[in-house]
């Protein structure tokens, strides 16, 4: 079945700085791959996803690019802000975008 | 109501115990899934329904986990025997149909002592 790694676990920025999360998945027929944000306590919130028709989105300071031949795709937040402080999770799914494989979690946090 | 909501919030049972947990669902959404969340971990696939049916039960650990779906709306997670490596966040998303954005609700926290 599908197999999702996520780096870096933890992730440390300074207010206004880039971060980039990195996934690679297992199974070339995924074909859909969304972003939650979580944080503590609280339910995974989509924030982007991307289908294997499209190389790259973007929404706002939020971006997401897929490379279907190395089979992994980024999140990537521009001029970051301490409420961007949370936990990500990128997933992948194969059947019908129905199920979802996660991945294992970075945890983002934002200095003022 | 506005989102997905789940009761009991938390539940806490001794182990070899039943328990059932609830999913109410975006009102029209037709797609149903159940996830467990342990700490420090993704969500992990338990089951998914479309209306009554379960589509996919791929993800359930063993038998003494069951799902039912009645009226294509509301979903009971049941555990029979609970074991303590049962304790985890137990999440409920639906989707407006199979392949929509699924939404997420805020989870029962289930704690087997």
């Amino acid at each position: 079945g599908e197999n999702v790694e996520q780096h870096p676990s933890t992730l440390s920025v300074q207010e206004g700085d880039s971060a980039v999360i990195k996934c690679t998945y297992s199974d070339s027929a995924s074909n859909y791959f969304p972003w939650y944000k979580q944080e503590l306590g609280k339910r995974p919130q989509l924030i982007i996803d991307i289908r294997s028709n499209v190389g790259e989105k973007k929404d706002q300071r939020i971006a997401v690019t897929l490379n279907k031949t190395a089979k992994h795709f980024s999140l990537h937040i521009t001029e970051t802000q301490p409420e961007d402080s949370a936990v990500y999770f990128c997933a992948a799914s194969t059947s019908g975008f129905q199920k979802l494989v996660f991945g294992t979690g970075t945890r983002l946090l934002v200095s003022p | 109501g506005a989102g997905v909501s789940q009761t009991p919030s938390n539940k806490v049972t001794e182990k070899g115990k039943y328990v059932e947990l609830r999913c109410d669902p975006i009102s029209g959404h037709t797609a149903l899934y159940w996830y467990r969340q342990s700490l420090g971990q993704g969500p992990e696939f338990l089951i998914y329904f479309q209306g009554t049916g379960a589509a996919d039960d791929s993800g359930l650990p063993n038998d003494r986990f069951f799902a039912v779906r009645p009226e294509g709306s509301v979903s009971t997670l049941k555990i029979q025997r609970t074991e303590r490596g049962d304790s985890a966040v137990y999440l409920c998303a639906s989707s407006f149909g199979p392949g929509g954005e699924q939404y997420f609700g805020p989870g029962t926290r289930l704690t087997v002592t």
